[in-house]
């Protein structure tokens, strides 16, 4: 009965290769999000849907690309991986704006680039 | 631009001891601010907003806006209270989450 889960909990790959991270949320949240922990723990904001329309963009490569196809639903494509994107990708959902209730987190995605 | 600053990477105290986990925010508006909690390689989980004043796990943070400071206390620490800390802030409608680095708990028995 997970409010946000993710998948897969752990993935390991090698540089080049092209890989997508799944989330689902059953709180019935407008706005859904993915952040990256990096090996520091510093988390930053990548992207943000509302109701499947993109409304955030950081400054992250392009060769991330996320997907909403309904608003319960938030997937994170990534091109070609790099060393550096290995980190935890964490992905959230709030129920109106972010300031409002907060975030509930998934439990994150473990990503190693070999 | 929006900020959040935790000056502690690492706060070490004995079980028992009061805690305050300090966390400082730069906003020109009106602040909504969080702390969440990340027990050793689990999700981030909401532990308090200003909003709601209320007390979890008996960890209080008040909203300073003289000092721009809204500092996370609890007066006897627990060692299952050893975790890492993040305070967030996002601005009045806004429309996500600005986290500071954190701060690891330890609780030394």
């Amino acid at each position: 009965d997970t409010a946000v889960s993710q998948t897969p909990k752990y993935l390991v790959t090698q540089m080049g290769n092209d890989k997508s991270i799944k989330c689902e949320q059953n709180l019935g949240h407008d706005t859904m999000y993915w952040y990256k922990q990096d090996s520091k723990k510093f988390l930053k904001i990548m992207f943000s849907y509302n109701n499947k329309e993109l409304i955030i963009n950081e400054t992250v490569p392009n060769r991330f690309s996320p997907k909403s196809p309904d608003k319960a639903h938030l997937n994170l494509h990534i091109n070609s991986l790099e060393l550096g994107d290995s980190a935890v990708y964490f992905c959230a959902s709030s129920h109106g704006t972010a300031g409002d209730y907060g975030y509930t987190f998934g439990s994150g995605t473990r990503l190693t680039v070999v | 631009a929006q900020r959040v600053t935790q000056p502690e990477k690492l706060l070490s105290v004995f079980k028992g001891a009061p805690v305050e986990l300090k966390c400082n925010y730069s906003y020109s508006g009106s602040p909504e601010l969080f702390w969440y909690v990340q027990y050793s390689r689990q999700r981030l989980q909401l532990l308090l907003r200003h909003i709601s004043r209320e007390s979890i796990k008996g960890f209080t943070a008040d909203l300073n806006k003289g000092e721009t400071s809204f500092h996370l206390k609890k007066p006897f620490a627990q060692e299952e209270d050893s975790a890492m800390y993040y305070c967030a802030l996002s601005g009045t409608g806004g429309n996500k989450l600005v986290f500071g680095a954190g701060t690891i708990l330890r609780v030394k028995s």
